[in-house]
């Protein structure tokens, strides 16, 4: 099956630094790549929607700014937190899909579990 | 908008008896529905999903789950549980636009299964 990878899977920051998260298809081009954010015992909420070589689209209430999405290549999506601060805590998933549209399938990854300090 | 409720966080079984998940959607047209699964230190795992058709629909690892228009409903099952099948489990609807599906999740229902 098609297969999504993190990196890194932990990661821990000071207050005001900013981490960057990778979301890559090993063995599909993704066309579109979604991102979500986790909190603790609570479901995944989608943060933004990148579709290669295009700008992201960003959830009502998710600051862009602070979110940078890039999604430069078929196979690779960035997560830039921005100027992080202890409440952006939290575990990330990305997933990827081969084809726009509700019939192709979201491959996800296994998340990046962020705590800033 | 369209949400997801499931309104069991926490189910035990024992190994080899039935489950039944439960999950209720609010959506205006007929929805995308999904369920995966979420085990520790792995992504979401598609177990199955319905687009339309025959309103039962057969996933993987023997689970089924049946669309219930008028009950807005999604349950999930399995006719008898491994202790493999302990992980979280989340349904989630779609919405079936021409561009790329944007899921909403509902909470999740934990699974344990007792040997």
């Amino acid at each position: 099956g098609a297969v999504v990878s993190q990196h890194p899977s932990r990661v821990i920051c000071k207050s005001g630094t900013s981490v960057k998260i990778e979301c890559r298809s090993l063995d599909f081009q993704a066309t579109t790549m979604f991102w979500y954010r986790q909190f603790p015992k609570q479901s995944l909420m989608l943060m933004a929607t990148s579709n290669e070589g295009s700008k992201a689209t960003y959830e009502q209430g998710v600051e862009k700014d602070k979110f940078l999405i890039n999604h430069a290549s078929l196979t690779l999506s960035t997560l830039t937190v921005t100027s992080a601060h202890p409440e952006d805590s939290s575990f990330y998933i990305c997933s990827a899909s081969p084809g726009q549209g509700a019939d192709y399938e979201q491959y996800f990854g296994p998340g990046t579990r962020l705590t800033v300090t | 908008a369209q949400s997801v409720t499931q309104p069991d966080i926490h189910i035990t079984v024992s190994e080899g008896a039935s489950l039944e998940l439960r999950c209720n959607y609010s959506y205006g047209a007929t929805p995308y529905l999904f369920w995966y699964v979420q085990s520790p230190g792995q992504g979401l795992q598609l177990l199955l999903k319905y687009f339309s058709g025959d309103t039962l629909v057969q996933g993987i690892k023997g689970f089924e789950a049946e669309f219930k228009r008028s009950q807005s409903s999604f349950n999930l099952r399995k006719p008898s549980v491994h202790w493999s099948d302990a992980a979280e489990y989340f349904c989630a609807v779609g919405q079936p636009t021409g561009t790329a599906s944007k899921l909403t999740f509902g909470t999740g229902t934990r699974l344990q299964v007792t040997l």
